[in-house]
């Protein structure tokens, strides 16, 4: 069984900085697209980053390029979101998810963490 | 950047009804189309990928059709547990994006 789950989550200053986590189980991690979905209180989703299975290509929204980076390691089955320079506009829950392709389509989600960025 | 447009933003319906649901994009994309539901405190499940393959345990009632701009989304006959917000997502060029969602409330 494919199972995602995050870890991180948390309240911050703006400015501040979180690492996200993802532990990945029940599949080959290293041959898989890894991605981060993001959805604000109330809202719709936003992709947020994607990084392929041997991390050679990663691509990010504009809204975060800059000040997050995505990361993995194939040997922990793990991905990771460094996020920076938090605003409070970041705040929103942060999904894991697998990508069926480079160009993906989300085949299987984490339950989301948190991330709420306030003073 | 892609931008999709779902219609209608709400749906109300009876269970037993027909839901047949909206995605256009801004340019061609292809086949290049994905349905999620969002259930409340749930994370999105994959629905349809590629504009019309069910994905794995997904029942036949949900269908996916269109190429292009013009998408569809039907729910044939609906079931109570599938009043939800139905998101569609397009991969056909980076960013990747989403649409704003329909909600599918009960009449």
């Amino acid at each position: 069984e494919v199972q995602l789950v995050e870890s991180g989550g948390g309240l911050v200053k703006p400015g501040g900085s979180l690492r996200l986590s993802c532990a990945a189980s029940g599949f080959t991690f290293s041959s898989y697209t890894m991605n981060w979905v993001r959805q604000a209180p109330g809202k719709g989703l936003e992709w947020v980053s994607s990084i392929s299975s041997s991390s050679s290509y990663i691509y990010y929204a504009d809204s975060v390029k800059g000040r997050f980076t995505i990361s993995r390691d194939n040997a922990k089955n793990s991905l990771y979101l460094q996020m920076n320079s938090l605003r409070v506009e970041d705040t929103a829950v942060y999904y894991c998810a697998r990508g069926n392709s480079w160009y993906p389509h989300f085949d299987y989600w984490g339950q989301g963490a948190l991330v709420t960025v306030s003073s | 950047e892609i931008v999709l447009t779902q219609s209608p933003a709400t749906l109300s319906l009876s269970p037993g009804e027909r839901a047949t649901l909206s995605c256009r994009a801004s340019q061609s994309i292809s086949s290049y189309l994905a349905w999620y539901q969002q259930k409340p405190g749930q994370a999105p499940r994959l629905l349809i990928y590629d504009a019309s393959n069910r994905a794995t345990g997904i029942p036949a009632r949900f269908s996916g059709s269109g190429s292009g701009t013009d998408f569809t989304l039907t729910i044939s006959s609906l079931e109570p547990e599938d009043f939800a917000v139905y998101y569609c997502q397009q991969r056909s060029n980076w960013p990747l994006t989403f649409g704003g969602g329909t909600n599918v409330e009960i009449k």
